[in-house]
């Protein structure tokens, strides 16, 4: 699975949009881009993916850029209860076989702040 | 989405002593669930994956007598941390994928996680 790199932390007005970016520059053909948020002592909670069309759900937006090597997680307007930290992940979509486990990183800690 | 239900939350035991965590996917069936550990300030770590009706799958350095692993259903797995010691004092989450006729739509859901303390 590619490797993707983030930025350690960011800081979000509350009612803001908050933007995360998650560089994946060797993302392959098959591999889709997912986006899961862990709140302080909490499993991980999924949020989005996508393979190269932008995705919109109830929670956020998904960008990815044409090229397939960055994508970009919008939280429209975030709130307080949106600080976590957030991974970005690339692997290929499965049948939810041995090949499907989440390689995770050490992601974006968002604080959303008042 | 989907629910996956872990419990105990929280267990604290003495050293020597085994301890058994359960994961159940309450509204999908699982072919595969998944067992991670994360330490403080870490992130998480796959241990091993959990295949119904056959053997667990263990990650490089993860002790498979150590960490017993039962998948006894399509909604049931179950991770015994035997003879637990402090160091064994974690933070474990299971993870269930559900299924789809797409593929596309394969995702993976993850359990709110057990707080292991080993006295």
């Amino acid at each position: 699975d590619a490797k993707t790199t983030q930025p350690t932390s960011m800081d979000c007005a509350e009612g803001r949009a908050a933007n995360l970016p998650c560089n994946h520059s060797t993302i392959s053909g098959n591999e889709y881009v997912y986006w899961y948020r862990q709140i302080h002592s909490q499993g991980p909670q999924y949020i989005i993916h996508g393979l190269k069309n932008n995705e919109t759900n109830e929670m956020a937006s998904l960008i990815i850029t044409e090229d397939r090597k960055s994508s970009t997680l919008i939280l429209p307007h975030a709130t307080l209860r949106d600080t976590a930290v957030y991974y970005c992940i690339v692997r290929v979509a499965d049948y939810g076989g041995s090949q499907g486990n989440l390689i995770f990183g050490k992601g974006t800690k968002l604080s959303v702040k008042p | 989405g989907a629910v996956v239900s872990q419990h105990p939350s929280r267990v604290i035991c003495k050293s020597g002593t085994s301890v058994k965590i359960e994961c159940r996917s309450l509204d999908f069936q699982a072919t595969t669930m998944f067992w991670y550990r994360q330490f403080p300030k870490q992130s998480l770590m796959l241990m091993a994956t959990s295949n119904e009706g056959s053997k667990a799958t263990y990650e490089q350095g993860v002790e498979k007598d150590k960490f017993l692993i039962n998948h006894a259903s399509l909604t049931l797995s179950t991770l015994t941390v035997t003879s637990a010691h402090p160091e064994d004092s974690s933070f474990y989450i299971c993870s269930a994928s559900k299924q789809v006729t797409r593929v596309t739509k394969n995702i993976q859901y993850f359990g709110a996680g057990t707080r292991l303390s080993v006295l």
